[in-house]
């Protein structure tokens, strides 16, 4: 089965630094890759996806991650934080066999400081 | 992209009642429905997957008979926390699995925080 671990479970940065959650997999095949954002009490909002072709993908409200199949990584980040990035994220794994199990890491809680 | 709706939103009930939570697909159809269950602060815990016109599959350690499972048409799932407890108390998120060309896509749904008292 595929585990999917997220560094960090807390990552704080100031207002309009970098960004970087990390993001690793354990599998043998490339697998899909999914980064979500959850703010509280809401539900999962896709923030990007990595399925096939270029490997750096660009996703929604500035972030965009990179699935770097020798190192089994598919970190998220985003050149300049806003307060309103503060939120949990997840990463997410599915297989490619079937497409529809997903594996969720643990979550990362972003806080940006002003 | 794909619309995924929850209804109730928030529901608090008495211990020992029974509570029915609706996940549909509003644009599509899935045949494939996700149950998840997310305690405060954590990642979410598939409980298990549902199939239109067949049994839902429970991941291990869910009770079936607890959380009941149905999926009855393309466009509905439904969960039913029998003789909920305060332990049951949590958000429970559904996604509903479109098909598509490369690969089949999960949509979620926006959760339902169920408070048992």
């Amino acid at each position: 089965a595929q585990s999917v671990t997220q560094l960090g479970s807390h990552v704080s940065v100031s207002e309009g630094a970098l960004v970087l959650l990390r993001c690793n997999y354990s599998s043998s095949v490339p697998p899909y890759l999914f980064w979500y954002v959850q703010y509280p009490n809401q539900g999962l909002q896709l923030l990007l996806k990595y399925t096939t072709g270029a490997t750096l993908v660009k996703g929604i409200n500035g972030f965009e991650a990179e699935f770097k199949k020798s190192e089994t990584s598919f970190h998220l980040t985003k050149p300049s934080a806003h307060m309103s990035d503060a939120a949990e994220y997840f990463c997410a794994v599915s297989e490619q066999s079937t497409g529809n199990q997903f594996y969720f890491g643990t979550g990362t809680s972003l806080t940006v400081i002003p | 992209g794909a619309v995924v709706s929850q209804h109730p939103s928030r529901v608090i009930c008495k211990s020992g009642t029974s509570v029915k939570i609706e996940c549909r697909s509003l644009d599509f159809q899935a045949t494939t429905m996700f149950w998840y269950r997310q305690f405060p602060k954590q990642s979410l815990m598939l409980m298990a997957t549902s199939n239109e016109g067949s049994k839902a599959t429970y991941e291990q350690g869910v009770e079936k008979d607890k959380f009941l499972i149905n999926h009855a048409s393309l466009t509905l799932s439904t969960l039913t926390v029998t003789s909920a407890h305060p332990e049951d108390s949590s958000f429970y998120i559904c996604s509903a699995l479109r098909p598509g060309a490369i690969y089949n896509e999960q949509f979620f749904g926006p959760g339902t925080r169920l408070t048992v008292l």
